[in-house]
């Protein structure tokens, strides 16, 4: 039971250079979120898609963006890395958005980045 | 003042004691309510959700306090496996998909 799978794992990026962070989920869930997370705060959602086709803007999506490519993956693109998106980002996905007061979201293992 | 609070803690507590911490929220119109539990360096799991009722589930214990717009985690007979930070997460009403998550509690338990 894979669950959701993201890649990679770590990386470190020099100020200016672009990423892509790949992020799939086998549950056939609806929706898929990215979120960073920072010492000494609270997830901060990114990007989310409600479903295949769709991507909505989260509380953070100044230099990101995103590609719902199919029902099974969301990626997150860097096009121009800066320090202060330094952190570590969680992929999620959840069988359906708009019940998510009664769904769990499953989350990936996070990626490491750093930008210096 | 941030949405969802907890205190970061850390919270030393020996193996076999009983543990509880609080999370305070601001949207009083805020029904679902969610405990996660975090690994260090790992993922976010679901602990617990918490409802009006509140939730028990073994020796886990959520209540809500709408009241006082605050949520509680207890732990009894805690185990060295419980040593996590435990993040409370609470779902505003047309929140457009934002669930608003705490910074977390650290828990840490002694032999």
């Amino acid at each position: 039971n894979a669950g959701v799978t993201q890649t990679p794992k770590f990386q470190v990026l020099k100020t200016g250079q672009s990423m892509t962070l790949q992020c799939a989920q086998d549950m056939n869930h609806n929706s898929m979120y990215w979120y960073r997370q920072d010492p000494g705060m609270g997830l901060r959602l990114i990007y989310y898609s409600a479903s295949e086709g769709t991507t909505d803007k989260g509380e953070v999506p100044n230099g990101y963006n995103v590609s719902r490519l199919n029902k099974r993956e969301f990626s997150l693109r860097l096009e121009s890395a800066a320090p202060s998106q330094t952190s570590v980002y969680f992929c999620a996905s959840s069988e359906d958005g708009q019940g998510l007061m009664n769904t769990e979201a499953f989350f990936g293992q996070g990626t490491r980045l750093t930008v210096v | 003042r941030k949405e969802v609070e907890q205190d970061p803690g850390p919270f030393n507590v020996p193996e076999g004691a009983t543990v509880a911490f609080n999370c305070t929220y601001s949207n009083s119109a805020s029904q679902s309510f969610f405990w996660y539990r975090q690994d260090c360096r790992k993922e976010p799991k679901l602990l617990m959700s918490v409802y009006s009722s509140g939730n028990e589930d073994g020796r886990f214990t959520a209540q809500l306090n709408r009241a006082s717009q605050y949520i509680s985690l207890l732990i009894r007979d805690s185990k060295l496996s419980d040593s996590a930070t435990y993040l409370c997460v609470s779902f505003p009403p047309y929140s457009n998909y934002q669930l608003i998550w705490g910074a977390g509690t650290k828990l840490i338990i002694k032999p």
